[in-house]
């Protein structure tokens, strides 16, 4: 099974901050997806990422996938408290398993 | 409503009593999986399913079992439950097109093995 760092694991910004966060592993992922979950609750899913560099934005959101298809980021501009919550990368191997980072912890303070 | 539901939501247990998690979805999805959530580990993939009468293992399958025999309903079967299997647990669908899209979860289930 791949793995998949995904860094920072915790970050508390004030609102207004723009943040990225990262997503890397050694191995090759068919597509890449993002999710959101809150305290709770189920994650909740963001984007879905297939092709090497593509590039997609949501509202104030930007998910990038490496040329390699091996990493992701997710940009976030003028982080809001609405945004705070538990952020997931997973990745799709080939054999159809899906394979979760650790999550990042965002925290927005108002 | 389009939805992934699990009963039950919270379960107490002991050690070696079989127990039955559900999991049904109401979009037509051929894809479906369950998956627990610990502390520190994440999200951790248990089982999966392409499609009726298909499954297939895991990152951690070891003390579950699981079967497809409709469409819409994927139950986890713990047989002989034990302490390290106390987690949050998901179940998961997803459509297929040219490829598994992103999961629809539903809203876990705590479990608890005394």
């Amino acid at each position: 099974t791949q793995l998949l760092e995904q860094s920072p694991q915790f970050l508390s910004i004030q609102e207004g901050e723009n943040l990225t966060v990262y997503c890397n592993s050694s191995s090759v992922f068919s597509s890449l997806q993002w999710y959101r979950q809150e305290p709770g609750e189920g994650p909740v899913l963001l984007v879905t990422v297939v092709t090497g560099g593509e590039v997609k934005k949501l509202k104030r959101l930007t998910f990038q996938f490496g040329d390699a298809r091996k990493d992701s980021s997710l940009h976030i501009t003028a982080a809001q408290p609405g945004d705070t919550g538990l952020y997931l990368c997973a990745g799709m191997e080939y054999g159809n398993k899906l394979v979760f980072g650790a999550g990042t912890i965002l925290r927005v303070k108002s | 409503e389009a939805q992934v539901t699990q009963n039950p939501r919270y379960l107490i247990t002991v050690t070696g009593k079989k127990l039955t998690v559900t999991c049904s979805q109401n979009m037509n999805h051929e894809y479906m999986s369950w998956y627990r959530q610990d502390p520190g580990l994440g999200l951790r993939q248990i089982y999966y399913s392409m499609n009726v009468e298909v499954t297939d293992k895991g990152d951690v399958p070891e003390g579950y079992k699981v079967s497809r025999k409709e469409k819409r309903n994927f139950p986890l079967i713990l047989e002989s439950p034990s302490p390290n299997q106390t987690s949050l647990y998901f179940c998961a669908s997803s459509p297929i097109e040219d490829r598994v899209g992103g999961q629809y979860f539903g809203p876990g289930t705590r479990l608890t093995v005394t």
